[in-house]
């Protein structure tokens, strides 16, 4: 079973902020949340990880609920070059590759 | 430092062949992890290797299978390809330790004909 939910596809102008929302109802305590993207026909390519706090770096940043129940991913000024479906997933310390599962993810599309 | 590399980008193979897929994880990891995509699929896990011993395995027929050498590098082998093997297979490589991340290759595009 998919342990995230996220919206099927989005569009959003060329150097405005991208806001892209994932939802993990069930994740445990100990799972953190990864995003990762994927241009078309490359490798997926990490983006951010965080357990509780929201987290930055020179890519995005990474809000995640009080609850963590939910978080979103910004990418503060969105580029052509952002077009690409966003995975996220949640992985424990201790989870092996086998058990995380990548759903369909958000195919995000930057319009010019 | 070097990513993930992944050999060969693209091949066509005809079915019933075999197929050979490289992958040399970034310098220190020890964890490999196979995966295959396709559209109706998705990142579907084939297998994890952590210093030479395969770790997990997912659902696939044994036609699949995978090794990984002392220096970490990796190989996995598809025997007797059918036309539903077509798709992307991607590596990814982490470091030891729970909250790593893993790096992916840039995949190998297999084309069974």
């Amino acid at each position: 079973d998919a342990k995230t939910t996220q919206p099927t596809s989005m569009d959003c102008a060329e150097g405005r902020a991208a806001n892209l929302p994932c939802n993990h109802s069930t994740i445990s305590g100990n799972e953190y949340v990864y995003w990762y993207r994927q241009i078309h026909s490359q490798g997926p390519q990490y983006i951010i990880h965080g357990l509780k706090n929201n987290e930055t770096n020179e890519m995005a940043s990474l809000i995640i609920t009080e609850d963590r129940k939910s978080s979103t991913l910004i990418l503060p000024h969105a580029t052509l070059r952002d077009t690409a479906v966003y995975y996220c997933i949640v992985r424990g310390l201790k989870t092996s590759y086998d058990k995380v599962i990548f759903g369909p993810g958000t195919s995000l599309s930057v319009i010019p | 430092k070097a990513g993930v590399t992944q050999t060969p980008r693209y091949l066509i193979k005809t079915r019933g062949q075999q197929v050979t897929l490289s992958c040399s994880p970034i310098s220190g990891h020890r964890s490999v992890s196979w995966y295959q995509q396709t559209p109706g699929q998705g990142l579907q896990f084939l297998f994890e290797y952590f210093s030479e011993t395969q770790r997990n395995k997912g659902n696939f027929p044994g036609r699949f299978s995978g090794r990984q050498f002392s220096n970490s590098r990796s190989e996995m082998n598809v025997s007797t390809l059918e036309l539903g093997d077509s798709a992307l297979y991607l590596c990814a490589s982490s470091g030891t330790g729970g909250n790593t991340e893993a790096f992916f290759g840039q995949g190998t595009r297999l084309t069974v004909v």
